[in-house]
């Protein structure tokens, strides 16, 4: 199956600084990229939702600034949370759903990375 | 806008025995996907089941299978001969012509 793949795994950074995430499509190319957030015991919250060469798409109440997302090619996105704050503190996931390259997801199936433990001090 | 309610928060099963999680949903777009997502304490998403709304046949994957009831816009999973290795939190998601839409989740524990 299609697989994507996050990293760093877990980070934890100080208050004030700005951590990046990167989220790869290893087997297929990624049209669309998505962004979520999620709580302990609590459901995905998605907070963009990006296309290859244009800006993303935001979630209401999602600080666009604050979390900068590059969709530079097809088997790559990147979330930046800039000046980040112990609130920032979460899982982040991603998820990418494309049609195009060796390997073509059934249904415009979303596929979705291991996620990314952020940990602000 | 389209909404997926899972009212059970919490499920338990015994092993080997039969459990259904249950799913509603909303929506007036007369063509979607319905999905299953498995969340292991791994936080990995698995898809686990899809069901196309055209299709009347409830779809199986093996010892999962779902009850689609389009008119009532119900979803529900159920999981056979349950395994330790089911326990896990279940998301019911919702995906037409916009973004995916998931339920609250519901955590399952599989008891030896």
């Amino acid at each position: 199956g299609a697989v994507v793949s996050q990293h760093p795994s877990w980070v934890i950074c100080k208050s004030g600084t700005s951590v990046k995430i990167e989220c790869r499509s290893l087997d297929f190319q990624a049209t669309t990229m998505f962004w979520y957030r999620q709580f302990p015991k609590q459901s995905l919250m998605l907070m963009a939702t990006s296309n290859e060469g244009s800006k993303a798409t935001y979630e209401q109440g999602v600080e666009k600034d604050k979390f900068l997302i590059n969709h530079a090619s097809l088997t790559l996105s990147t979330l930046t949370v800039t000046s980040a704050h112990p609130e920032d503190s979460s899982f982040y996931i991603c998820s990418a759903r494309g049609g195009l390259g060796r390997l073509v997801p059934r249904y415009n199936e979303q596929f979705f990375g291991p996620g990314t433990r952020l940990t602000v001090l | 806008a389209q909404t997926v309610t899972q009212s059970q928060p919490e499920m338990s099963v015994q092993e080997a025995e039969t459990v259904t999680l249950s799913c509603t949903y909303d929506t007036s777009e007369s063509d979607y996907y319905l999905f299953w997502y498995k969340q292991p304490p791994s936080r990995q998403m698995i898809l686990v089941i899809r069901q196309e709304a055209y299709k009347q046949q409830n779809a199986t994957e093996n010892r999962f299978s779902v009850n689609f009831q389009k008119a009532a816009k119900s979803f529900s999973l159920k999981i056979s001969d349950s395994q330790l290795g089911d326990a896990a939190m279940y998301f019911c998601a919702y995906r037409g012509y916009g973004k995916l839409t998931f339920g609250q989740g519901t955590i399952l524990t599989v008891h030896p």
